[in-house]
Parts: C-alpha cells; sequence; structure tokens
C-alpha cells in the first residue's frame, strides 16, 4: 500500500533562518506531488505542485522553493525564513494522468517563526 | 474552470443530530468531487469521493454525499453526530482542468455539543 511520510513534524525557527521540510512517497511510482500551506483557521493555499522529477511549478510568488531530486522525494525550502512563513505545510500526492484527482496527504509539519 | 463554495464556515449540532455540510461546485466538464476531513494539527483524510459512478456516495464514519448535477451541489450528510465529528471539513473540486490541480473550499468547522 501507498504511504506518504512528511517531518519534520513541528519546526520553531528564528526569522533569516533557513528551511528544509521533507516530503517521500512509498509504494506508487511517478505520483504528482504538492505542497500546500495552511495559515491558522484558513484553508488550504496550494504552493507548489510537480509532475515529474526537477518539475516544479510555483502557484505563487513568495519567500519559499521547491525540488523534487528522486521520484518520490519532494522538499520545500527557504533560504531566509519570514514571520509570515509561519503555518502548517501539508505534502500531498496524486496518481497522475490517469488519477481521479483524490489527493493523499502527509500528516503535516508546523512551522512557527519567530 | 471550476471552483467550489462552501455555504457554512462554522456548523453547530448536537450529539445524536443530523449534520449537514453544503458545498455547492462550478465546473466546465465532468468533475470529481470530494469531501476531506482534519482533525487539529493533522493531515487532510478523504471522506468520500464522487467519480462519476453513483450519485450517492457513501464514505467513512457513516458519511454520505449526494451529486445533484442540475443543482451543482455536493452536500454531506450524517444522521447522527458524534463529538469526535468535530473537524474541519473541505469540499473539493477536480475536473482535469487547471493542470489538474484540485480546487479546494475554505472549509466548514463542525462543532458537536453534547
Amino acid at each position: 500500500s501507498q504511504t506518504i511520510h512528511q517531518w519534520p513534524a513541528t519546526l520553531v525557527q528564528p526569522v533569516g533562518s533557513p528551511l528544509s521540510l521533507e516530503c517521500t512517497v512509498e509504494g506508487t511510482s511517478n505520483p504528482n506531488l504538492y505542497w500546500y500551506r495552511q495559515a491558522a483557521g484558513r484553508g488550504l493555499q496550494l504552493l507548489f505542485y510537480s509532475v515529474g522529477i526537477g518539475q516544479i511549478s510555483s502557484e505563487v510568488p513568495q519567500n519559499l522553493s521547491a525540488s523534487r531530486p528522486q521520484d518520490r522525494q519532494f522538499i520545500l525550502s527557504s533560504k531566509k525564513l519570514l514571520l509570515s512563513d509561519s503555518g502548517f505545510y501539508l505534502c500531498a500526492w496524486s496518481v497522475s494522468w490517469t488519477g481521479t484527482g483524490e489527493l493523499f496527504f502527509g500528516e503535516g509539519s508546523r512551522l512557527t517563526v519567530l | 474552470a471550476q471552483s467550489v463554495t462552501q455555504l457554512d464556515s462554522h456548523v453547530s449540532v448536537s450529539e445524536g443530530t443530523p449534520v449537514l455540510l453544503r458545498c455547492n461546485y462550478s465546473s466546465s466538464y465532468s468533475p470529481s468531487l470530494f469531501w476531506y476531513v482534519q482533525h487539529p494539527n493533522k493531515g487532510l483524510q478523504l471522506l468520500l469521493k464522487y467519480t462519476s459512478a453513483a450519485t450517492l456516495v457513501k464514505g467513512i464514519n457513516g458519511f454520505e454525499a449526494e451529486f445533484k448535477k442540475s443543482e451543482t451541489s455536493f452536500h454531506l450528510t450524517k444522521p447522527s453526530a458524534h463529538m469526535s465529528d468535530a473537524a474541519e471539513y473541505f469540499c473539493v473540486v477536480s475536473d482535469g482542468t487547471n493542470a489538474g490541480k484540485s480546487t479546494f473550499g475554505d472549509g466548514t468547522t463542525l462543532t458537536v455539543k453534547p
């Protein structure tokens, strides 16, 4: 069966420090991968999605970047965090091409920038 | 183009009474529709999905939803609320446009009173 792992679960970082959140998927090949952010009391905002290795699409201009160095690995990064980067970050995957669009989510990473 | 509107940001019910969470959608094509549930500080879990099969869809934990094309609605119901149903609920549409990305509603917070 397919599983998705996301870490770290919780992170407290000072303003201006770097960020790296990692997500890996097991049990499937060539998934579509997504990073979402959820601000407190808000809905989900799509940040990045990827349909293949090295292929990243950004949805909103921001202080963050994403990379997909391997088929089932998706990394969210920042060189210098801002206070506004605080939030709950969710990685998700879906079946590419023939899928219905169903998303499978990780457990999330809570980022607090101080 | 696709869009989704969750008509209630907050719903409060008493334990043992019915639950109704309302969702309207807009889609240029035949959409897939989903309901996800999110408990605090957790990832999203799929409750149920409609993918052009039966219009009445049964999901986990006693939830069900009916796809009504004429009303462009996909309301989520449950006959009897349980305390453990208290959570955030998201209605999602995916119609193969928008580069295969899903569109999320803003969410409905369900409160269950004892």
